[in-house]
C-alpha cells in the first residue's frame, strides 16, 4: 500500500529562518510527487510536481527536491504569509496518496 | 481561483438524511476526484472519474457513491448520513490522467454538518 509520512507534524519560524520540510514516501511505480499549500478552510493550491530523483522546482522562497525515498520543501527567509499546512502527496498505478502535512507558522 | 466550483459551500442536515454535492471542473480537465478532510485525518480520497468512468476507489463507503455526466461535472451523493461523515468534502480536477503527471486543482470544499 502506498504511504507518504510528514515531518515535522508542525514548525514554528522566525520571519527569516529558513528550513526544510520532509516527505517520506513508498509507492509502487511512482509517477509524480506533488506539493500543496493549504491555508485553513480552504482548498489545496498546488505547487510543485516531481517525477524523478534528483529533480528540483523553485518558486519565489520555496524548493522542492526529489530522492528515491523522499523529498524536501526548502523554504528560504519565510514570510509571514507563507504560514499554511504544506501537503506531500504521491501517485502511483492507480490513485494519488496525500500525507498529514506540516503546519507552519511563521512569525513577525 | 482553481476554476473548480462546488456546491453548496456549506449544508446542515439531519442524521439518516442525503444529501448531494456537486461539483465543476476546471475547463478542458477530465479527471475529477473526491476527498474528504476531518478534523482529525488528513485527506482521505474517496473517487475518481475520467471522462465518465470510474477510474480509482480510495477509502468510500457504501453509503457514498459518485458519478461523473457527459458535460464532465460530477455529483457525490451521501445517504444515511452519520454524525462522523460531518467533514469538508473537496473535489478537485486533472488535466489528464496518463502515465505521468496529474496534479490537481482542488474546489473551495462544501461543509458538511450533520446534527
Amino acid at each position: 500500500e502506498d504511504q507518504v509520512t510528514q515531518s515535522p507534524e508542525a514548525l514554528r519560524l522566525q520571519e527569516g529562518e529558513s528550513s526544510s520540510l520532509n516527505c517520506s514516501y513508498t509507492v509502487s511505480g511512482l509517477r509524480g510527487l506533488f506539493w500543496y499549500r493549504q491555508d485553513p478552510g480552504k482548498g489545496p493550491e498546488f505547487l510543485f510536481t516531481l517525477y524523478s530523483a534528483g529533480e528540483e522546482k523553485e518558486k519565489e522562497r520555496l524548493k522542492a527536491t526529489l530522492t528515491k525515498k523522499e523529498s524536501f520543501l526548502h523554504i528560504t527567509a519565510p514570510k509571514p504569509e507563507d504560514s499554511a499546512t504544506y501537503l506531500c502527496a504521491v501517485r502511483g498505478y492507480q490513485k494519488v496518496t496525500f500525507g498529514t502535512g506540516t503546519k507552519l507558522q511563521v512569525i513577525p | 481561483d482553481s476554476g473548480v466550483t462546488q456546491t453548496p459551500k456549506h449544508l446542515i442536515t439531519a442524521t439518516g438524511q442525503r444529501v448531494t454535492l456537486r461539483c465543476s471542473p476546471r475547463s478542458g480537465d477530465l479527471s475529477v476526484y473526491w476527498y474528504q478532510q476531518s478534523l482529525d485525518q488528513g485527506l482521505q480520497f474517496l473517487i475518481q472519474y475520467y471522462n465518465g468512468e470510474e477510474r480509482a476507489k480510495g477509502n468510500i463507503l457504501e453509503r457514498f457513491s459518485a458519478q461523473q455526466f457527459p458535460d464532465l461535472h460530477s455529483e457525490l451523493n451521501l445517504s444515511s448520513l452519520e454524525l462522523g461523515d460531518s467533514a469538508l468534502y473537496f473535489c478537485a480536477s486533472s488535466p489528464k490522467w496518463g502515465q505521468v503527471g496529474g496534479e490537481q486543482y482542488f474546489g473551495p470544499g462544501t461543509r458538511l454538518t450533520v446534527t
